[in-house]
């Protein structure tokens, strides 16, 4: 059965940071990119970043392009979302979810339960 | 960007009724590469359809998807009670993997 577990809760104040981890089992991790989706409080769903399955390729929202770094470590089953200079329209739900391809058009077929990210001074 | 719009925002039907939910793209999706999701309160999105017509394993066939280019629906045959959520589509074809604003089915 796929898992994937957030982790990184917290209170941020504007203009700080936070690293994200999203430990995933189940599935041959390395096999699968994978991807944040984030859900501010009463909002839709947007995707925020996607990581190909070797770490090899990234792809960001252009909106949040150059604050986020996404990687991931195939040894230890996480990915990771490396935020900074937050914002309080960053605060949301952050999903980790799993594609179901190595890269390239793909939905996600797995979800975490999501990590709330709360920017507020 | 490939701008996803649902309608309507709020559908309010009744159980044993049909929902015929649509989503329209900006620009053509390629390969009908478009997914639905289901989202219930307090809950993550779950998959239900893929490729704008298939139906991930486990779904209830009562949950279909049709459209291609930029115009595609979610129709769900005979409502039950546990149908009652948000919708969302999303277009996996070229990125920004972008969401529709989702749709609330709601029990009338």
């Amino acid at each position: 059965e796929v898992q994937l577990v957030e982790s990184g809760e917290d209170l941020v104040q504007p203009g700080g940071s936070l690293r994200l981890s999203c430990a995933a089992s189940g599935f041959t991790f390395s096999n699968y990119a994978m991807s944040w989706v984030r859900q501010a409080p009463g909002k839709g769903l947007e995707w925020v970043s996607a990581i190909s399955g070797s770490g090899g390729s990234t792809s960001y929202a252009d909106s949040l392009r150059g604050r986020l770094t996404i990687s991931r470590d195939n040894s230890k089953n996480t990915l990771y979302l490396q935020m900074n200079t937050l914002r309080a329209e960053d605060t949301a739900v952050y999903y980790c979810a799993k594609a179901w391809s190595n890269w390239g058009s793909s939905g996600f077929d797995s979800w975490g339960q999501g990590t709330l990210v709360t920017v507020s001074s | 960007e490939i701008v996803l719009t649902q309608s309507p925002g709020t559908l309010s039907l009744s159980p044993g009724e049909r929902a015929t939910l649509s989503c329209r793209a900006s620009q053509s999706v390629s390969s009908s590469y478009l997914a639905w999701y289901q989202q219930k309160p307090g809950q993550a999105p779950r998959l239900l359809i893929y490729g704008a017509s298939s139906r991930v394993t486990g779904i209830p066939d009562r949950f279909s998807g049709s459209g291609s280019g930029t115009d595609f629906t979610l129709t769900i045959s005979r409502l039950e009670p546990e149908d009652f959520a948000v919708y969302y589509c999303q277009q996996y074809g070229s990125s920004p993997y972008t969401f529709g604003q989702g749709t609330k089915l709601e029990i009338k």
